[in-house]
């Protein structure tokens, strides 16, 4: 059974940082693209970062670039995303989505950890 | 800045046929692109639908499909059953940066 447990999520300050992880199980992790998908309150979804199998491509959401960084450890079977400079936009729950080996896009999703950015 | 339309909300009547629309504010969406469709219910995470505009999953609905119409992606739902009232998002693929739609609220009445 595949499955995405994200973890790390919590109340931190303006300016502040938190690295979020998401181990995975059920598949080998290494042969699969990831993604970080934010929600916030109320709102609908943000890609927020992608990574493929070896880590050597990243790609960012603008709202984010230069801020955040998505990593992955294969070894480990978890995946990254370490945010810096966090503004009260940031707040959202995040999710870690499993890219679709087939074809460019998307499969299964994790539950979700919740980040409050606040004062 | 790149920004992906949805219709706000449509309603549908059960049985009924109701096609949701995916746009991109540079132009045509088209198989580069790579659309994907999501479901959303309340409380709980979105759920996978289409991938690469016309793929489903092993657990979509055959009611379900994906295409490109008139420059657009869109998400066609035949024989609405209640259980299809939620949100529905697209995501689209500009050259390695994914973007969604604002997502459309689907009500069955």
């Amino acid at each position: 059974e595949v499955q995405l447990v994200e973890s790390g999520g919590g109340l931190v300050q303006p300016g502040g940082s938190l690295r979020l992880s998401c181990v995975v199980s059920g598949f080998t992790f290494s042969s699969y693209w990831m993604h970080w998908v934010r929600q916030s309150p109320g709102r609908g979804l943000l890609w927020v970062s992608r990574i493929n199998t070896d880590g050597t491509i990243t790609n960012y959401a603008d709202s984010v670039k230069g801020r955040f960084t998505i990593s992955r450890d294969d070894a480990k079977n978890t995946l990254f995303l370490q945010m810096n400079s966090l503004r009260a936009d940031d707040t959202g729950v995040y999710y870690c989505v499993r890219g679709e080996m087939a074809a460019p896009g998307t499969d299964f999703w994790g539950q979700g950890t919740m980040v409050t950015v606040s004062s | 800045q790149t920004v992906v339309t949805q219709e706000p909300s449509l309603t549908v009547s059960p049985g009924g046929t109701v096609t949701l629309t995916c746009a991109s504010s540079t132009g045509a969406v088209t198989s580069v692109n790579y659309p994907n469709w999501y479901q959303q219910k309340p409380g709980q995470a979105p759920r996978s639908l289409i991938y690469s505009t016309t793929n489903k999953h092993p657990w979509t609905p055959t009611r379900f499909s994906g295409s490109l119409l008139g420059g657009k992606a869109a998400l066609t739902l035949s024989g609405v059953r209640p259980e299809d009232e939620a949100d529905y998002y697209c995501l689209l693929d500009f050259s390695g940066t994914w973007v969604f739609g604002g997502g459309t609220k689907l009500t069955v009445l």
